[in-house]
């Protein structure tokens, strides 16, 4: 079955610095995509970054960027220069194959707090 | 241009009544999709639609839940004999069609309807 796995409830960094946020993931599917994505306190889900299977380069988008290491199955989110504006949660997913339906399984989120 | 909506944004009712929660995707995405979202967790999926059909409804907990979208475009949730653990979050996303690639497979999100049982 695929699985998401957040194991950092809560994450804190000092404004301007970097952080890693860590996802692993289990399937036995060849055809995946993996996404980030960050919900304020407001509640909306707002994408930040995403990852095809297949894709040999690591994505990269603004101050964001997923390191993706296939063999150890793992996507992490490597957020750079921290803003305050950054303290929210955020939700590490994976999209099943179109075959099986395409739904986003959601790991359990980690908390992000960036002190000044 | 415009986002996902979801309508309502709050909903209280009480134990035993029937509800309604709306969601109107990004005008031309196919692909729609109901996530439920309890406190402190993941969202959950329920449903997946693909046009007009449901094309996998395996997450729906149980027969009281039911999604339509008639018209390929605006779905709706639809809930009977609500209970008190139906109290969470419905969101609702939508994507442009269901192939993969960033601008394809990504999943767009609704503000989301919370909903209260009491």
């Amino acid at each position: 079955a695929q699985k998401i796995t957040q194991t950092q409830p809560g994450m804190f960094v000092q404004e301007k610095e970097a952080v890693t946020l860590d996802c692993t993931y289990d399937t036995s599917d060849q055809s995946y995509g993996l996404f980030w994505y960050k919900q304020p306190s407001s509640g909306e889900m707002i994408f930040l970054i995403y990852q095809g299977s297949y894709d040999e380069q690591n994505a990269t988008e603004g101050r964001y960027s997923l390191n993706f290491q296939k063999a150890r199955k793992s996507a992490n989110l490597v957020i750079s220069a921290s803003q305050l504006g950054d303290s929210a949660m955020y939700f590490c997913a994976m999209r099943v194959p179109y075959n099986q339906g395409g739904k986003l399984i959601f790991g359990q989120g980690t908390e992000l707090s960036v002190k000044p | 241009g415009a986002g996902v909506s979801q309508t309502p944004s709050n909903k209280v009712t009480e134990k035993g009544k029937y509800v309604e929660l709306r969601c109107d995707p990004i005008s031309g995405h196919t692909a729609l999709y109901w996530y439920r979202q309890s406190l402190g967790q993941g969202p959950e999926f329920l449903i997946y639609f693909q046009g007009t059909g449901a094309a996998d409804d395996s997450g729906l907990p149980n027969d009281r839940f039911f999604a339509v979208r008639p018209e390929g475009s605006v779905s709706t949730l639809k809930i009977q004999r609500t209970e008190r653990g139906d109290s969470a979050v419905y969101l609702c996303a939508s994507s442009l069609i269901g192939t993969s690639g960033p601008s394809t497979d990504t999943q767009y999100f609704g503000p989301g309807t919370r909903l209260t049982v009491l």
